[in-house]
């Protein structure tokens, strides 16, 4: 199995600053790499598929980028709503895999 | 708007089956991988598997000898059925869509959810 790495485990940030999340394969993933956010008592949300497009009604605040094995989800200008879980996920190699997860809160 | 709907008993006694089942509403059922995902309260997500909308399954081999997955075109339903629980069973479950995007790809993104029901098993 592919085995996503997520870091760091827990960010704490302050509304208005930029966070960067990170998420690394044990091996090559392409660009097939989504992430989601998670908050408290809710499904996780679809922010970014394929390394680098945004769903739709993603703010733009939210941009991902990488390929292979290192990815990198990014968030300009940190919003109140922003605070939550991140998780990466994979869809190049069966079974498809989940990162453990970056949780991100308030400073 | 799609909607996905997750519904079956909330307590399962260990050794017995879990059984839970999707009801999609608001948008098409064909084409699409159907699909679920659990969370244990507190942790990460965990890919179980998919139906395909014409029946076709993948399970997770971590779970694939007590999976059953089936599903019900006429009703837009799909269904999960797991043997043999245990206490590590227990986890929040969610259906969710894969297919979608024109990408046409079972591995997602999902980009449509259930709110989750969350599965206990104890006796």
């Amino acid at each position: 199995d592919i085995v996503l790495t997520q870091s760091p485990a827990t960010l704490s940030l302050s509304p208005g600053e930029g966070a960067t999340l990170s998420c690394r394969a044990s091996q090559s993933v392409s660009r097939y790499l989504a992430w989601y956010q998670q908050k408290p008592g809710q499904a996780p949300r679809l922010l970014i598929y394929d390394g680098s497009n945004r769903a739709a009604g993603i703010p733009a605040r939210f941009s991902g980028s990488g390929s292979g094995t290192d990815f990198t989800l990014t968030i300009t200008s940190l919003e109140p709503e922003d605070f939550a879980v991140y998780f990466c996920q994979q869809r190049t190699n069966w079974p498809f895999t989940f990162g453990p997860g970056t949780k991100l809160d308030i400073k | 708007q799609v909607q996905l709907q997750e519904s079956g008993p909330g307590l399962v006694k260990p050794s017995e089956t879990l059984s839970l089942t999707c009801t999609v509403s608001g948008g098409p059922f064909s084409t699409y991988y159907w699909t679920w995902i659990r969370q244990p309260p507190g942790k990460g997500l965990e890919y179980i598997g998919y139906i395909y909308s014409s029946g076709s399954t993948n399970y997770n081999p971590s779970l694939k000898s007590r999976l059953t997955m089936s599903v019900d075109t006429s009703k837009k339903q799909f269904s999960l059925k797991l043997s043999s629980v245990t206490a590590a069973d227990t986890a929040i479950y969610y259906c969710a869509r894969a297919g979608g995007l024109q990408l046409l790809s079972a591995g997602g993104p999902f980009d449509y959810w259930g709110q989750g029901t969350l599965v206990t098993v104890s006796s």
